[in-house]
């Protein structure tokens, strides 16, 4: 496996319960995104780590939205008590900083909050 | 704050024409600079980088150009094949590349066959 890769596809909840989603990047890409998308707008910027350090969180759009990468590896992005507004595509990506951080993005996780 | 625009918002033309996609920015402080395609309901593919250094660089039948004193990118897509509908989104990085990127809206693009 190559590429950038994301579970779950796709995830239907209910408001008010927690949700996580995985990342696996590219192996040995020591930087790793999330952005949200939602219908008819680009990619927005949620946070990003530097090997397993977080980097830059004040994007995260609240406090019920939560980010690790605990090993450097693999990456979860965690929301809390789901809203309705959270529903949107939620992407990876990953780059090496040594070849001018070029992202390569995963397939996405599509969330749906009913 | 960075903003990226870029026009048109949808586009649609013959197969075989050559295009032009328009991405514009208003800070010239930028890392770089990345095309990338989406189709629907997928994630996105890049296509082409650009180092805030260069001034174009190529992929087939892909020719991207940066011009940073003019806060401008074009993405030129020869001889157009219907293969090419897609979303083509603009991104950059600001500043010094610690950061992530920041999107245009993406322009829709039809080739009709």
């Amino acid at each position: 496996d190559t590429g950038v890769s994301q579970d779950p596809r796709h995830k239907i909840t209910k408001r008010g319960q927690n949700v996580t989603f995985r990342c696996d990047p590219i192996s040995e890409h020591n930087r790793l995104y999330w952005y949200r998308q939602t219908l008819g707008q680009g990619p927005e910027f949620l946070t990003y780590f530097q090997n397993e350090a977080q980097l830059e969180k004040s994007r995260l759009l609240s406090d019920r939205f939560s980010a690790e990468r605990p090993k450097g590896s693999f990456s979860t992005l965690e929301i809390q008590r789901t809203e309705q507004g959270d529903s949107a595509m939620y992407l990876c990506a990953s780059s090496l900083l040594e070849f001018y951080n070029e992202q390569f993005f995963g397939p996405g996780t599509r969330l749906t909050v009913l | 704050k960075q903003e990226v625009t870029q026009i048109p918002a949808a586009l649609s033309v013959p197969e075989g024409e050559n295009l032009v996609l328009n991405c514009s920015f208003t800070d010239s402080a930028i890392y770089n600079l990345q095309w990338f395609r989406q189709d629907p309901g997928k994630g996105l593919t890049s296509l082409l980088l650009i180092q805030s250094s260069q001034r174009e660089q190529t992929s087939g039948r892909l020719n991207a150009s940066l011009d940073k004193s003019s806060g401008r990118s074009t993405l030129y897509i020869a001889a157009s094949q219907p293969g090419d509908s897609a979303t083509y989104l603009c991104a950059l990085i600001p500043g010094g590349g610690a950061d992530g990127l920041t999107f245009g809206k993406g322009t829709h693009l039809i080739i009709q066959p």
